[in-house]
């Protein structure tokens, strides 16, 4: 099906432990993001990808690692989870970033970390 | 930092209007507001955006004020699927400041 996929949909791990939440999209769009939702800070931006093999550091990117091998991949690491990354993690692709290119998210990863 | 400032919540009656307002008053000239909104438990979805001029589509209208230091997002006839929390967002067209960055937003809740 086209569209934005995220996998898992809901994680629990426990701290200390490397997880990897994952992102897929048809579209071929060149821009994807990864965004971080909790309670009182609303969506803050992880990190981005203009491209495969490009990536850049957002807001909140300290503890994460992204790699872009494909266009259609955006997979977010955890190396070693911390209980202060529970969270609901949502993935967005655009085609660009400048105005007239919309986002589109996925249905988000809800991670728990014991 | 938010450059927008929103009420935090707001309700109104299924099948009237829902005008939700927003504040962006040091907006700059290469600047849209964007609005999207969030489904409980969902991805935040498009709904739409602008730069001076008033703009509709299919799901809501916009309104921008002339000196664009606040604009208005309408839902002309709300239904109970409506009820969500809708982001004001102020976005460059280009550079560092064009990614989409979310405050906390307003959630409207739609009673029957």
């Amino acid at each position: 099906d086209a569209g934005i996929t995220q996998s898992p949909r809901y994680k629990i791990t426990e701290t200390g432990r490397q997880v990897t939440l994952m992102c897929h999209q048809t579209w071929s769009h060149s821009y994807m993001f990864w965004y971080r939702q909790d309670l009182g800070h609303g969506l803050r931006l992880i990190y981005y990808s203009a491209a495969a093999d490009i990536t850049d550091k957002g807001e909140v990117p300290d503890g994460y690692v992204v790699s872009r091998s494909k266009t259609e991949n955006f997979p977010l690491t955890l190396e070693s989870a911390t209980r202060s990354q529970t969270s609901v993690y949502f993935c967005a692709s655009s085609e660009g970033v400048g105005t007239g290119y919309g986002y589109t998210f996925g249905s988000g990863t809800r991670l728990t970390v014991v | 930092d938010a450059k927008t400032t929103q009420p935090p919540s707001m309700d109104c009656a299924e099948g009237r209007a829902a005008n939700l307002p927003c504040n962006h008053s040091t907006i700059s000239g290469n600047e849209y507001v964007y609005w999207y909104r969030q489904i409980h438990s969902q991805g935040p979805q498009y709904i739409i955006h602008g730069l001076k001029n008033n703009e509709t589509n299919e799901m809501a209208s916009l309104i921008i004020t002339e000196d664009r230091k606040s604009s208005t997002l309408i839902l002309p006839h709300a239904t109970l699927r409506d009820t969500a929390v809708y982001y004001c967002i102020v976005r460059a067209s280009t550079g560092a400041n064009s990614k989409l960055t979310f405050g906390k937003g307003i959630t409207l809740s739609v009673r029957p």
